[in-house]
């Protein structure tokens, strides 16, 4: 089993639409969750973490963590064609060297 | 603003040639990775260093070294290069505090081809 699983999708949604992107991580451990994300031949760049359960709202995203379930999803309100991009789940664990786990990444697509 | 640095975007080499990635940040961050990426894999850990001179393997150490000389600067070092290497490489560094939302920042990439 992978640690951090994602679907790579793509995901397709219409402009304007709610995307929602899931992550599922095995280390109930983990103590932080960041979701990142990454426009073609760039690297990634932070969008949100969260560390507490329950949702984290920031503008048109919110992310949402369920420690029990082992679940971690981000939400993109009113989904612009700039939105467009490949979104990485990451967990990064208690203690250590601060070691940070990332799922495949999931495709969006947002259709004008 | 720049924050990570990396020597090259683009990097064409041949089988058997010695390669040095070098990776620098601007942070005075402890923490420095790095990371291949490869469709359908996600971003792979090669190795990281949690201070000057140490260093740790990643998930997928071989066939790399890394050099930590200097608290900015973190290289990576293809011994030998191969195909299966041609790949686009991401460094990263963190500050090593007990911050829960610290992240990570990535370097430009550079993109290796071995050919």
């Amino acid at each position: 089993q992978k640690e951090v699983e994602q679907n790579s999708g793509p995901l397709s949604v219409p402009e304007g639409a709610i995307a929602s992107l899931n992550c599922t991580y095995s280390d109930r451990g983990s103590q932080s969750f960041f979701w990142y994300r990454q426009y073609s031949g760039k690297s990634p760049e932070l969008i949100m973490f969260i560390y507490s359960n329950g949702d984290k709202e920031d503008g048109r995203f919110t992310a949402q963590l369920n420690k029990a379930s082992q679940y971690v999803s981000l939400l993109i309100r009113d989904s612009q064609p700039s939105d467009s991009a490949t979104y990485l789940c990451a967990v990064r664990g208690f203690g250590g060297y601060q070691k940070v786990t990332f799922g495949i990444g999931t495709k969006l697509q947002v259709i004008p | 603003d720049v924050k990570v640095t990396q020597s090259s975007r683009y990097l064409v080499k041949r089988t058997g040639e010695k390669v040095f990635l070098e990776c620098v940040q601007d942070m005075d961050h402890e923490n420095m990775f790095w990371y291949r990426q490869d469709p359908g894999l996600g971003l792979r850990l090669i190795y990281f260093s949690y201070d000057v001179k140490m260093k740790e393997k990643g998930d997928i150490p071989e066939g790399y070294s890394v050099s930590r000389e200097k608290k900015e600067r973190f290289s990576l070092i293809l011994e030998s290069a191969s195909t299966n290497q041609t790949s686009m490489y991401l460094c990263a560094s963190i500050q090593n505090s007990g911050r829960a939302g610290n992240e990570q920042f990535f370097g430009p990439g550079t993109r290796l081809t071995v050919l």
